[in-house]
């Protein structure tokens, strides 16, 4: 079993949708979940990080996270074509010790 | 805001030849890390570095890589060697001593092995 797995899309919405990303892993030492954003050929943007369970809220975004099933999301609302690009989930044991990554789902947000 | 920055965008080297791949971390950073993206693939730990020695490194990290902080502000991978399997995006990253969990990233250097 792959430790992060996240579907890699496409996934194209319509300008104002709501946007649901999603990654699940598999090794329960995880505490730490990112979400990064990127752009074709560009380094990974940090969005938004959890400790541990619960949700996070940022502007248009919302990160959650669910340790007893090992699942962590990115809500985007009111999506604009601007947030197009592939979103990245990352995790970590530990506060310094190295990512995680998924593969990244691309999206399009079509005006 | 400060930012990574990473030299050279883009590096074209033959088979065999070794290549020098910079980065300028966030200056009060004192995590820093290199991380590698083959084309199509997952982005890749390769290296952890922490008070000018390697905190931890992947099995991608063999003897054909090294990492240096050579002055206060430059922070270096060699590959001694390359091949063409190490074509791919190469990303430099920090993060802050309070925050470590914090990585940012870097631009990226795309490395071509012909």
């Amino acid at each position: 079993q792959k430790e992060v797995e996240q579907d890699p899309g496409p996934l194209s919405v319509p300008e104002g949708a709501i946007v649901s990303l999603n990654c699940t892993y598999s090794n329960s030492a995880f505490q730490y979940f990112m979400w990064y954003r990127q752009y074709s050929r560009k380094g990974p943007e940090l969005l938004m990080y959890t400790y541990s369970s619960g949700n996070k809220e940022d502007g248009r975004f919302t990160a959650q996270v669910d340790k007893s099933s090992k699942y962590i999301s990115l809500f985007i609302r009111d999506s604009q074509p601007s947030d197009s690009a592939t979103y990245l989930c990352a995790m970590s044991a530990y506060g310094n010790t190295p990512l995680v990554f998924g593969k990244g789902t691309r999206l399009s947000v079509i005006a | 805001e400060p930012e990574v920055t990473q030299t050279p965008s883009h590096q074209v080297t033959q088979m065999g030849q070794e290549v020098i791949l910079r980065c300028v971390p966030i200056s009060n950073h004192l995590y820093f890390y290199w991380y590698r993206q083959i084309l199509g693939q997952k982005v890749e730990f390769l290296v952890s570095f922490y008070n000018n020695e390697i905190s931890e490194k992947s099995e991608i990290f063999d003897d054909q890589f090294s990492v240096e902080r050579p002055d206060g502000s430059n922070f270096t991978l060699k590959i001694r060697s390359t091949k063409l399997e190490d074509s791919a995006m190469y990303f430099c990253a920090s993060s802050p001593t309070d925050r470590a969990y914090e990585q940012y990233f870097g631009p990226g250097t795309r490395l071509t092995v012909t």
